[in-house]
């Protein structure tokens, strides 16, 4: 059973190129979310997904997209990267209800240089 | 003011020492309460659940206080393999949804020597 799978795991980007990460489950969760975390931060929510066809801004969700193509999926998407955007990117997801346990990908490593 | 404070630490202790860590919460609407493992490099999973009655997990104990809005984890009896960071972290439902936001501490760095 894979549960979260992230590609790629490790990134480098010039300031201005693009890219997608991608997220998938397979676990039949209705929730996703993609976090970024930095040194001294914590995990911060760039976007999330209660279900497949709606998505909504997390905490610092400037400079990301994201897309989630269906149940299984979700995406971000990097339009034009910044140094900024150097970061430890996690997906995660849930099923839906309040106490239920959010299950992490590997984590895409991504170096904006 | 973030939504969930802790301690990073680090703190250091040896083998079979005692240690606990604190968070505290800052949205009274809070739902979830959940103590998580990081591993350096890897990604967070799910330590325990954190029940108003307080609950233990072996070694571990978790106690929620929702007045004062505090959350501790308890490790008893360390050992090496708890060298970790522990993540704090918080389950506000959006109104009116079933989906709850999850919002994380920092982390306490813990390193456990022999």
């Amino acid at each position: 059973n894979a549960g979260v799978t992230q590609t790629p795991k490790f990134q480098v980007l010039k300031t201005g190129q693009s890219m997608t990460l991608q997220c998938a489950q397979d676990m039949n969760h209705n929730s996703m979310y993609w976090y970024r975390q930095d040194p001294g931060m914590g995990l911060r929510l760039i976007y999330y997904s209660a279900s497949e066809g709606t998505t909504d801004k997390g905490e610092v969700p400037n400079g990301y997209n994201v897309s989630r193509l269906n149940k299984r999926e979700f995406s971000l998407r990097l339009e034009s990267a910044a140094p900024s955007q150097t970061s430890v990117y996690f997906c995660a997801s849930t099923r839906q209800g309040a106490g239920t346990e959010a299950f992490f990908g590997q984590g895409t490593r991504l170096t904006v240089v | 003011r973030k939504e969930v404070e802790q301690d990073p630490g680090p703190f250091n202790v040896p083998e079979g020492a005692t240690v606990a860590f604190n968070c505290t919460y800052s949205n009274s609407a809070s739902q979830s309460f959940f103590w998580y493992r990081q591993d350096c490099r890897k990604e967070p999973k799910l330590l325990m659940s954190v029940y108003s009655s307080g609950n233990e997990d072996g070694r571990f104990t978790a106690q929620l206080n929702r007045a004062s809005q505090y959350i501790s984890l308890l490790i008893r009896d360390s050992k090496l393999s708890d060298s970790a960071t522990y993540l704090c972290v918080v389950r506000v439902l959006d109104r009116g949804s079933t989906l709850g936001r999850l919002y994380f501490g920092r982390g306490t760095q813990l390193t456990v020597w022999p």
